[in-house]
């Protein structure tokens, strides 16, 4: 069965110094990817996805993802921090085919330090 | 453009009443999602629309729960009767589908409280 497995959840982390926030995934295929964040009171919004190609994807707000097919990771970078990334982070593996329906993990909590 | 809307943004009720919670997608979107958010279970598909026609119900938790996607603009969740085990965040999403890789967009969620 399909799982998207986050193990983190929560990270405390300095601003201005580097974040990564770890995801692993359990699918038979290649999976579609993705990571979201929500701030509180908000929806969620998406900061990158990955389907195909370069296994290194760019998102919004300055985030990067690597995918890595050996380890079954999806894992979101960003090399430094600022105080309005403190949010929730949620990774999800898509499948289903044309539906895009989506598994999401339980989340990791940031907070950032001054 | 506008996004996902969804309505009510909060709702108190007595367990009992019926509630229903609205969504409008974004347009040209042609799949809906239903998901409920809680502390403890995390975030759950409930059910999807493609085409207006639900697909996957499998995620409703019990017949109290039912969702209608009348047109291609509008979507409904109700719960009748609500029970407080129903207090959780429930968000719409929504995507083009056409090509299978398009992200979902969420609206801001309905805070759902039942007393």
């Amino acid at each position: 069965a399909q799982s998207v497995t986050q193990p983190d959840i929560h990270i405390t982390v300095s601003e201005g110094a580097s974040l990564e926030l770890r995801c692993n995934y359990s699918y038979g295929a290649t999976p579609y990817l993705f990571w979201y964040v929500q701030s509180p009171g908000q929806g969620l919004q998406l900061l990158l996805k990955y389907f195909s190609g370069d296994t290194l994807v760019q998102g919004i707000k300055g985030f990067e993802a690597e995918f890595k097919r050996s380890q079954s990771s999806f894992n979101l970078r960003k090399p430094s921090v600022h105080w309005s990334d403190a949010a929730e982070y949620f990774c999800a593996v898509g499948y289903g085919g044309a539906t895009n329906k989506l598994i999401f993990g339980t989340g990791t909590l940031l907070a950032v330090q001054p | 453009d506008a996004g996902v809307i969804q309505s009510p943004r909060h709702e108190v009720t007595e367990m009992g009443q019926e509630v229903t919670l609205r969504c409008k997608p974004i347009s040209g979107h042609n799949s809906l999602f239903w998901y409920r958010q809680t502390m403890m279970r995390g975030l759950e598909l409930l059910i999807y629309f493609n085409n207006n026609v639900p697909i996957d119900d499998s995620g409703m938790p019990e017949d109290r729960f039912s969702a209608k996607m009348p047109n291609a603009s509008f979507s409904t969740l109700k719960i009748q009767p609500s029970e407080p085990r129903d207090s959780a965040v429930y968000f719409c999403a929504s995507s083009f589908d056409r090509y299978s890789n398009q992200p979902q967009h969420f609206g801001d969620g309905t805070r759902l409280s039942i007393l």
